[in-house]
């Protein structure tokens, strides 16, 4: 059973260059969550995707968005790239539950990221 | 504002003594907090959670403690093993909130346990 996988596991970008990051959800995972981690620090939301929509965004900017597909695999675009967004993007993917109306997601299952490096 | 804090970056541990892992939070709203793990070059790895209704939460050699009035919790390893050897991560969330789980997370604790 493949866990979360993320491609490419390196990326060399110059400022205001445009990026594009890929990941594969856990088998039986519906819903996928976007960190950033810079170096030192621990990871920081970005945003998740249910159901092929934006369900929560985290304090980014807009240069951060993506897109959830109907295979559940999702993308992280960061557009007119700045020297700090070099960071490791981790991708998390759960599966989401309904109780009582309440959209619950299970622990989540992290890959093990995109290294991004921005010249 | 870091609503998590893990004040201690590094920790060095004996093999087969207690590992004390600390995490300090702000936000009154989180009613669930997780630890998590991670080796180089890995994403992290679940260990251990526990919600707002308990102050503890075993697994094994793992047990959480949580202590709300005072917005702590700990992580504790007994025994330690070589093994054990990684950055421990808290997060904290709020299941109460209807929505899926945004963790916040600490700044991790780089834990080193010595043979």
């Amino acid at each position: 059973d493949a866990g979360v996988t993320q491609s490419p596991t390196h990326l060399i970008k110059t400022r205001g260059q445009q990026v594009t990051l890929r990941c594969s959800p856990k088998s039986g995972h519906d819903t996928v969550s976007w960190y950033q981690q810079a170096l030192g620090q621990g990871p920081q939301f970005i945003f998740q995707y249910y159901e092929e929509e934006e369900r929560q965004r985290g304090n980014f900017p807009d240069r951060f968005s993506g897109h959830q597909f109907p295979n559940y695999s999702s993308e992280l675009n960061v557009n007119a790239l700045l020297l700090g967004d070099s960071a490791l993007y981790l991708c998390a993917s759960s599966f989401s539950r309904k109780t009582g109306g309440v959209r619950l997601s299970e622990k989540l299952f992290f890959g093990s990221g995109t290294q991004l490096s921005v010249l | 504002d870091q609503q998590v804090k893990q004040n201690s970056p590094s920790l060095s541990v004996q093999e087969g003594r207690i590992s004390i892992l600390n995490c300090d939070y702000t936000n009154s709203m989180f009613d669930y907090f997780l630890w998590y793990k991670k080796y180089p070059a890995e994403g992290p790895t679940f260990l251990i959670s526990i919600s707002s209704i308990k102050d503890k939460n075993e697994d094994g050699r793992f047990t959480v403690f949580l202590n709300k009035s005072a917005k702590h919790l700990s992580l504790h390893i007994v025994p330690s093993q070589p093994g054990d050897s990684a950055v421990y991560f808290c997060a904290a969330g709020r299941i109460s909130s209807g929505s899926a789980r945004q963790l916040t997370f600490g700044s991790g604790t780089q834990l080193t346990v010595l043979p």
